[in-house]
């Protein structure tokens, strides 16, 4: 059974402070992987996409990925209340079906 | 561009009853996918379409779910009957790559469904 597991938190991180979001998978021929945030209530939108080992920055945001380690991370640079949401990790694995960690619940106190 | 857009928003059955689901995926995206999304958890991948044809429906439970994507566009899911246990999210997305590692999803808002 191929898994994308997630710490389902809550994580709570004052205003300012950068958050760590952390995600390992199973399947070590995982291609692609992807961070969403979903608010509650709303559908999972794409914030990064990361396909290479190393890390890759989006204004606030970075992702890492250690395919060695088979870890994914995502750190979220002066943290905002509107950050405040569940971060969905998901793996693309080498049959091509995508598939997505639990999720981990951010807040950001203010 | 339009999003991906489903109806309805809401649904609330009595089990056994049968529900059914719409899609419409952004325009020029070959791969639709139908999600259940239990309150609590990740979304789980019920069936996958490239184009008209199902790629992936593994996690389908085939005995009272079905799905059809007719031309390669709209998609349609249903459950008949319902169960208590399929109280969930259902999201449907699209992207815009075939069958590949590079498939960014884009998510409709979903359907919340409860079966009572």
């Amino acid at each position: 059974q191929k898994e994308v597991e997630q710490n389902s938190g809550p994580l709570s991180v004052p205003e300012g402070a950068i958050a760590s979001l952390n995600c390992t998978y199973s399947d070590r021929g995982s291609q692609s992987f992807f961070w969403y945030r979903q608010y509650s209530g709303k559908s999972p939108e794409l914030i990064m996409f990361i396909y290479s080992n190393g890390d890759k920055e989006d204004g606030r945001f970075t992702a890492q990925l250690n395919k060695a380690s088979q870890y994914v991370s995502l750190l979220i640079r002066d943290s905002q209340p509107s950050d405040s949401a569940t971060y969905l990790c998901a793996a693309t694995t080498g049959g091509f079906k995508t598939i997505f960690g639990a999720g981990t619940r951010l807040f950001v106190k203010a | 561009e339009a999003g991906v857009a489903q109806s309805p928003r809401y649904k609330i059955i009595e089990k056994r009853q049968s529900v059914a689901f719409w899609c419409n995926p952004i325009s020029g995206h070959a791969t639709l996918y139908w999600y259940q999304q239990i309150l609590g958890q990740g979304p789980k991948l019920l069936i996958q379409f490239q184009n008209n044809g199902v790629v992936d429906d593994s996690q389908l439970p085939k005995d009272r779910f079905s799905a059809e994507r007719l031309k390669g566009v709209d998609s349609t899911l249903k459950i008949q009957p319902a169960k208590l246990e399929d109280s969930a999210v259902y999201l449907c997305a699209s992207s815009p790559r075939d069958r590949g590692p590079k498939n960014i999803q884009y998510f409709g808002a979903g359907t919340r469904l409860s079966v009572l």
